[in-house]
């Protein structure tokens, strides 16, 4: 049974720190790894997916890499803003039933105040 | 990216009437949805998966007379809650694959039961 884990739960730092948001999957055998943002009260935005075949992905001042072996995902946020304040998700499919299904983490939520 | 179209985003109803939530994906089409259900600071747990011109298939422990699905096409799926009571009150998001990989989410739709 594919269990996903994040920590930390929650994390407030100050505007500017770079920060580093842990995912920790135990079945290896998956072929991708995906990271969402939810605000408050908010569905979910996509933030990267990470193909089973790449190391890690890039998109603006967000970097997340996958180590599948070990089971684990980071997503990397450099000086960070007030604006970056939200829950962040990972999620890794599960194949069930004839479909892939999502199974998430219980997130971290993050604060940054100015 | 792709999008995805929920509504209404919130909805107010009283107890014992019947709730329809719409998800639409605006961009591409989907044989698949699904539907999930968050509690507050809690993550998204899997309700069912929505399947274009077949029946929905539901998790354990999740009533299928009391979340009518129906994905009458490509682009849309809508999740009932019937006789609706307090307890149905949630937060509701339903979520499309494009090309079997990337999730996208919709909005959500803030369910209170009064």
């Amino acid at each position: 049974k594919q269990e996903v884990t994040q920590i930390p739960a929650a994390l407030s730092v100050p505007e500017g720190e770079n920060l580093v948001l842990n995912c920790s999957f135990t079945d290896s055998a998956i072929y991708n790894l995906q990271w969402f943002r939810q605000d408050p009260g908010k569905g979910l935005t996509s933030l990267l997916l990470i193909q089973s075949s790449q190391r890690e992905q890039t998109s603006g001042r967000l970097n997340a890499s996958l180590d599948k072996s070990s089971g684990r995902s980071t997503l990397y946020i450099a000086a960070s803003q007030p604006g970056d304040s939200a829950t962040y998700l990972c999620a890794v499919p599960r194949f069930s039933g004839g479909y892939n299904k999502l199974i998430f983490g219980a997130g971290t939520r993050l604060a940054v105040h100015p | 990216g792709a999008v995805v179209s929920q509504h209404p985003s919130w909805v107010i109803c009283k107890s014992g009437t019947s709730v329809k939530i719409e998800c639409r994906s605006l961009d591409f089409q989907a044989t698949t949805m699904f539907w999930y259900r968050q509690f507050p600071k809690q993550s998204l747990m899997l309700m069912a998966t929505s399947n274009e011109g077949s029946k929905a298939t539901y998790e354990q422990g999740v009533e299928k007379d009391k979340f009518l699905i129906n994905h009458a096409s490509l682009t849309l799926s809508t999740l009932t809650v019937t006789s609706a009571h307090p307890e149905d009150s949630s937060f509701y998001i339903c979520s499309a694959n494009r090309g079997n990989t990337e999730a996208f989410f919709g909005q959500g739709t803030r369910l209170t039961v009064v």
